[in-house]
């Protein structure tokens, strides 16, 4: 079945330091992948999405592009704020994803100023 | 998020007891899914709907039963809850499941 791999961390930081979370994911035919961020206490929020093969997906000073050949999609931040301090989920759907999506355990960043 | 509301936000229950949550969304969107959040584990779907009255397991379905009476409510019940259902429960809803889901702000279950 499909799965999705990424460090779990805690990852820490320094405020305006880069940022990478390696995401790498096993699925059949041609998953769509995404990146979630959910801040304490709420909610997952779509944070950057790509469907397809050398797709960067963008948002908010992050991005992402996916990656056949590796099977990854890692996230990326060229100067990270403390703002960004959250739990960040790396997940895959395929075969058009009515049937759900598939997520990995998620990482949780801590930008220290 | 705007568009889809979770109730309640917070329960305590005992161990044996019947619990409901329910999904409330005002988007009309297709399609709606339950999923579990826990550490170490990340999320998990517990079920899902692609349509009124159209409902579908998850990998962890488990002591869990939905329904799907109208389009706009999503309902997932523990018909004899558990210490192991402790847990935050986050509903889900998608027109284009490709594209992604729109999340609700969860609901925290504690079994006692």
């Amino acid at each position: 079945g499909d799965s999705v791999t990424q460090m779990e961390g805690p990852v820490t930081l320094s405020e305006e330091a880069f940022l990478t979370i390696n995401c790498t994911y096993t699925a059949t035919g041609y998953p769509s992948l995404f990146w979630y961020v959910q801040y304490p206490g709420e909610g997952l929020q779509l944070l950057l999405k790509a469907t397809k093969a050398d797709d960067k997906g963008s948002n908010k000073g992050f991005e992402a592009t996916y990656r056949k050949e590796t099977t990854s999609f890692h996230l990326e931040k060229g100067s990270v704020q403390v703002s960004d301090s959250a739990v960040y989920f790396c997940a895959l759907t395929s075969g058009g994803g009515a049937d759900g999506l598939t997520f990995g355990k998620g990482t949780h960043l801590i930008i220290q100023p | 998020d705007a568009g889809i509301t979770q109730s309640p936000r917070h329960k305590v229950t005992e161990t044996g007891t019947p619990v409901t949550l329910r999904c409330h969304q005002t988007e009309n969107h297709r399609y709606m899914y339950w999923y579990r959040q826990d550490p170490g584990h990340g999320l998990r779907l517990i079920h899902y709907s692609y349509g009124v009255k159209d409902t579908d397991k998850g990998e962890v379905s488990d002591g869990y039963s939905v329904s799907r009476s109208k389009t706009e409510d999503f309902l997932l019940t523990l018909e004899s809850a558990t210490s192991s259902q402790t847990s935050v429960y986050f509903c889900a809803i998608s027109e284009s499941p490709a594209n992604g889901y729109t999340f609700g702000s969860g609901t925290r279950l504690t079994v006692v």
